[in-house]
């Protein structure tokens, strides 16, 4: 597709449960940014990938967040036993290359509700 | 931590109004954007400003970078109805990292 493609786009589980979410970026970008959007609130940085290595992964919260990219395609977010706090929309981003200054185009993000 | 700010949080003004919205920090940035965000969709880009006391200007929205590089501003002539939206800063931190922080945002609604 021509844009960047999140899935799902909800997802209600129960706490407790493992959930996997997937980004599939813009074809030839190389950079990947993965980010959390509470409620009425900004954006939080949660990792970035160049290529399929991720240099930063201060933002992750805790352990029960991981992330993997395969080569310069799709990424997954996995957040592993789910709690109520993690609720939010997930938003994806890629850029044509790494580095600063580069413009990001977003997904449209994944819903997340933990009952 | 790094932190950017906006004000204000939520603003409602009439079609026509101008309307300026904030962005600070503390941290120096390499660079800053801005984004507007719809209900249920992720943020688009509007403008990135790089130097210092840079302006650039995109139809009726004008954009400014402080000349310290900490803080930003985005005035909006003449407000629409289709203006209304979530508007985010995102500053580009410096020192070997790629990433970026964003603002609080700055929720708009402009009345007919």
């Amino acid at each position: 597709g021509a844009g960047v493609s999140q899935s799902p786009s909800n997802k209600v589980t129960e706490k407790g449960k493992d959930v996997e979410l997937r980004c599939d970026p813009i074809s030839g970008h190389t950079a990947l940014y993965w980010y959390r959007q509470r409620l009425g609130q900004g954006l939080e940085f949660l990792i970035y990938f160049q290529g399929n290595s991720a240099p930063d992964k201060s933002g992750l919260p805790s352990d029960r967040f991981s992330a993997e990219r395969t080569g310069e395609s799709v990424s997954t977010l996995t957040i592993q036993r789910t709690q109520q706090e993690d609720s939010a929309v997930y938003l994806c981003a890629s850029s044509r290359q790494w580095g600063l200054n580069q413009p990001q185009h977003f997904g449209d993000g994944t819903r997340l509700s933990i009952l | 931590t790094q932190l950017l700010e906006q004000s204000p949080q939520f603003l409602s003004i009439q079609e026509g109004e101008n309307l300026t919205v904030y962005c600070n920090s503390s941290s120096v940035f390499s660079s800053l954007q801005w984004y507007r965000q719809e209900p249920g969709e992720g943020p688009v880009l509007l403008v990135t400003v790089v130097t210092g006391g840079e302006v650039k200007k995109l139809k009726r929205l004008t954009f400014q970078f402080g000349d310290a590089r900490k803080d930003s501003s985005l005035h909006i002539t003449a407000a629409q109805t289709g203006d209304t939206g979530l508007y985010l800063c995102a500053g580009a931190l410096t020192g070997g990292t790629y990433k970026y922080i964003f603002g609080t945002g700055t929720r708009l609604k402009v009345l007919a």
